[in-house]
C-alpha cells in the first residue's frame, strides 16, 4: 500500500555540522513533499516543502532535494544549532488529487553542544 | 487570525466512555484532517473532511470511531467505548485547499488518556 519510509530514526550531530534525513515513497503519483518539525509537546510545523516539478529548494540553512525517478527525497540542515533539536517528519501526497498526506515515522535530531 | 484550535488539550476517559475531540480550522479553511500520534511514533492519517462531507476515511478504524465537519461549528472526532489502546495525541490540521495544494496548519493536539 501507500508508504513513506524515513531514515534514520535518531540522529545526533555536533553543533555546526550538517544533518541529513532521507525518505522514500511508494506512490509514483505523489507530487507534493512537505517537511514538518515537531518540538517536544508541540504541534508539527511546516519548515519547507517541494513539488515534483523541481529537484531542489533552499531556505537559509534548510534545503530539500527530490529524485522522482528513484522516489526519494532528503532534508539537509547546515550549520546546525541547538534549536534545531526536534523530531522531523517527511511526508508525501498520495494520488493525483493530492488531498491526503502520508507521513514518515520521524527522525529525532539531537544537536550536541 | 487564530490558528487551528483544538480542545480540550488533555482528556482523560475511563474505559468504555466516549471521547469527543473538537477542531476549529483556521479562518477561511474548509479542509480538515485528523491524525493520531502514538508516543514516540509518527503521524497516522485518519480522515479527511470538507464541510459536511467525508472525503477520505481510509485511516479510521471501522468501529467506534467517527468524524464530522458540519456546516456550522467545529469538526468533531468521536471515539465510542474507548479502550486503553486509544490513548494517543490526536492532531487536527486544516488547509485552504487539498493538502497537496496548500500548506496544512496543525492544531496543538488533544492528548487522550484512557484509564
Amino acid at each position: 500500500g501507500e508508504n513513506v519510509e524515513q531514515h534514520p530514526s535518531t540522529l545526533s550531530v555536533q553543533e555546526g555540522d550538517s544533518a541529513v534525513i532521507k525518505c522514500t515513497y511508494s506512490d509514483s503519483a505523489s507530487n507534493y513533499f512537505p517537511w514538518y518539525k515537531q518540538e517536544l509537546g508541540k504541534r508539527p510545523q511546516l519548515i519547507i516543502d517541494i513539488r515534483s516539478n523541481v529537484g531542489e529548494k533552499k531556505d537559509q540553512r534548510i534545503a530539500v532535494t527530490l529524485n522522482k525517478t528513484a522516489k526519494h527525497f532528503s532534508l539537509h540542515i547546515t550549520e546546525t544549532q541547538p534549536e534545531d533539536s526536534a523530531v522531523y517528519f517527511c511526508a508525501a501526497s498520495i494520488g493525483s488529487s493530492a488531498s491526503k498526506i502520508i507521513f514518515g515515522s520521524g527522525t529525532r535530531l539531537s544537536i550536541r553542544p | 487570525n487564530a490558528g487551528v484550535m483544538q480542545n480540550p488539550r488533555h482528556l482523560v476517559r475511563r474505559r468504555g466512555q466516549e471521547a469527543r475531540l473538537r477542531c476549529s480550522p483556521m479562518k477561511g479553511h474548509s479542509h480538515v484532517y485528523w491524525y493520531r500520534q502514538l508516543p514516540e511514533e509518527g503521524l497516522k492519517f485518519m480522515v479527511y473532511l470538507q464541510k459536511e462531507n467525508i472525503i477520505d476515511e481510509s485511516g479510521m478504524p471501522k468501529e467506534r470511531f467517527s468524524a464530522e465537519f458540519p456546516k456550522e461549528g467545529p469538526s468533531i472526532l468521536r471515539i465510542q467505548q474507548v479502550v486503553r489502546g486509544d490513548s494517543a495525541a490526536y492532531f487536527c490540521a486544516s488547509s485552504l485547499g487539498g493538502q497537496g495544494d496548500t500548506e496544512a496548519f496543525f492544531g496543538q493536539g488533544t492528548r487522550l488518556t484512557v484509564v
